[in-house]
């Protein structure tokens, strides 16, 4: 266990379904991150919260909306997914400012999302 | 924009044998972070180790160490005494050390351990 939690693990929606995914930290930590993993390909940052702040949205379409209440939540509301959205979508967290020095993430063991 | 290259899909050791995953990388910046993370079948992304760019010793923890060549942008994982719970996908990555740096992965190897 790395300290980070994530519900639900499996999830099955359809496109016109609205879902939401939570992840939820007990490191102490003050920046989260949701990525998404796809078959064959790299992991994709999608958002970033800094603080409670999102300092990073890497042209995540708006059927995705993440947010973080506080520094130890993080959400992602899904609705009108599509299909090709179904993978497996990790959050992380870290210390404090993303990028700082010595700052490593800590991942959960992700929530696996199936659109039909 | 920085990229990392895992470009071995998957590998094969002997349990207790020795294994070497390799990653390279393109960045125009001195000084960075590396990583290696593992992915076993459950899921959980789990950090194995981290190098930083300006230390010249390699980093070691317990039966895993990295050979890093700063100056060929390369970054291997070596497995020593290998088990069967070492199974698993194995991600390199990359991050710099500026405000709001991201991690950049590679797309991953699947190690297999036979017994």
């Amino acid at each position: 266990e790395t300290g980070v939690t994530q519900t639900p693990r499996h999830l099955v929606m359809g496109m016109t379904n609205k879902k939401s995914l939570k992840c939820e930290q007990h490191l102490g930590h003050n920046a989260m991150y949701w990525y998404k993993q796809s078959a064959k390909k790299p992991l994709e940052l999608m958002f970033v919260y800094n603080f409670k702040e999102q300092t990073e949205n890497n042209s995540v379409p708006s059927r995705f909306s993440p947010e973080c209440p506080n520094s130890s939540h993080l959400f992602l509301h899904l609705h009108t997914l599509q299909p090709e959205d179904s993978a497996l979508y990790l959050c992380a967290s870290s210390h404090g400012l993303a990028g700082a020095r010595g700052d490593t993430q800590y991942f959960g063991p992700g929530t696996r999302l199936t659109v039909l | 924009a920085q990229t990392v290259t895992q470009s071995q899909p998957e590998m094969s050791v002997q349990e207790a044998e020795t294994v070497t995953l390799s990653c390279t990388y393109d960045t125009s910046e001195s000084d960075y972070y590396l990583f290696w993370y593992k992915q076993p079948p459950s899921r959980q992304m789990i950090l194995v180790i981290r190098q930083e760019a300006y230390k010249q010793q390699n980093a070691t923890e317990n039966r895993f160490s990295v050979n890093f060549q700063k100056a060929a942008k390369s970054f291997s994982l070596k497995i020593s005494d290998s088990q069967l719970g070492d199974a698993a996908m194995y991600f390199c990555a990359y991050r710099s050390t500026g405000a709001n740096s991201k991690l950049t992965f590679g797309k991953g190897i699947t190690l297999s351990v036979r017994p």
